[in-house]
């Protein structure tokens, strides 16, 4: 199947920092990724719908101006956690949709704000 | 999408079959049943989606009821790696509908030796 790669797969920050996580579709092209977030014992929560080369669409709850997406080419996008606090940790996922619309997910990223 | 029911957990002895229920009793016709599963820090995993027919591939079988509103997974030789959450998503395959995946709680499988 397709490969989504995501980096880092882990990073500790200090509070007040920002953070970028990168989503890159190594084998195919992604018009469309998507951002999700998960705390402990629950279930993904979607973030974001990202199109490339336009705005994200952000669900509702979801600050804009802190969780900046990039979305530049079709292999990639990045969120930003931007002055992140110690609520912001979490498992940060992304998922890829190819030109079948399809669905690939990236390996997640755990960030911990200390 | 339509919402599906999972049951929360199940156990399953490692060699033996595991079959996870999901009931989509809102289910629209244009839409597919997927599954994925979550292993513990990591992304989710596709494993195979259907439309009304019976699917099988290297991973599990899926079986649809004649009337779409539920389906089962089986993993037919469960492993100690096959513990994971298991994910049942209905959802229109293709489109412009933005296609994002809506996760529900999902069914903790543990698989014990």
């Amino acid at each position: 199947g397709a490969v989504v790669s995501q980096h880092p797969s882990r990073v500790i920050c200090k509070s007040g920092t920002s953070v970028k996580i990168e989503c890159r579709s190594l084998d195919f092209q992604a018009t469309t990724m998507f951002w999700y977030r998960q705390f402990p014992k629950q279930s993904l929560m979607l973030m974001a719908t990202s199109n490339e080369g336009s705005k994200a669409t952000y669900e509702q709850g979801v600050e804009k101006d802190k969780f900046l997406i990039n979305h530049a080419s079709l292999t990639l996008s990045t969120l930003t956690v931007t002055s992140a606090h110690p609520e912001d940790s979490s498992f940060y996922i992304c998922s890829a949709r190819d030109l079948k619309a399809e669905a690939f997910f990236g390996q997640g990223t755990r960030l911990t704000v200390v | 999408d339509a919402k599906t029911t999972q049951p929360p957990s199940m156990d399953c002895a490692e060699g033996r079959a595991a079959n996870l229920p999901c009931n989509h009793s809102t289910i629209s016709g244009n839409e597919y049943v997927y599954w994925y599963r979550q292993i513990h820090s990591q992304g989710p995993q596709y494993i195979i989606h259907g439309l009304k027919n019976n699917e099988t591939n290297e991973m599990a079988s899926l079986i649809i009821t004649e009337d779409r509103k539920s389906s089962t997974l089986i993993l037919p030789h469960a492993t100690l790696r096959d513990t994971a959450v298991y994910y049942c998503i209905v959802r229109v395959a293709g489109g412009n509908a933005g296609n994002m995946l809506t996760f529900g709680g999902g069914t903790r499988l543990m698989v014990k030796p």
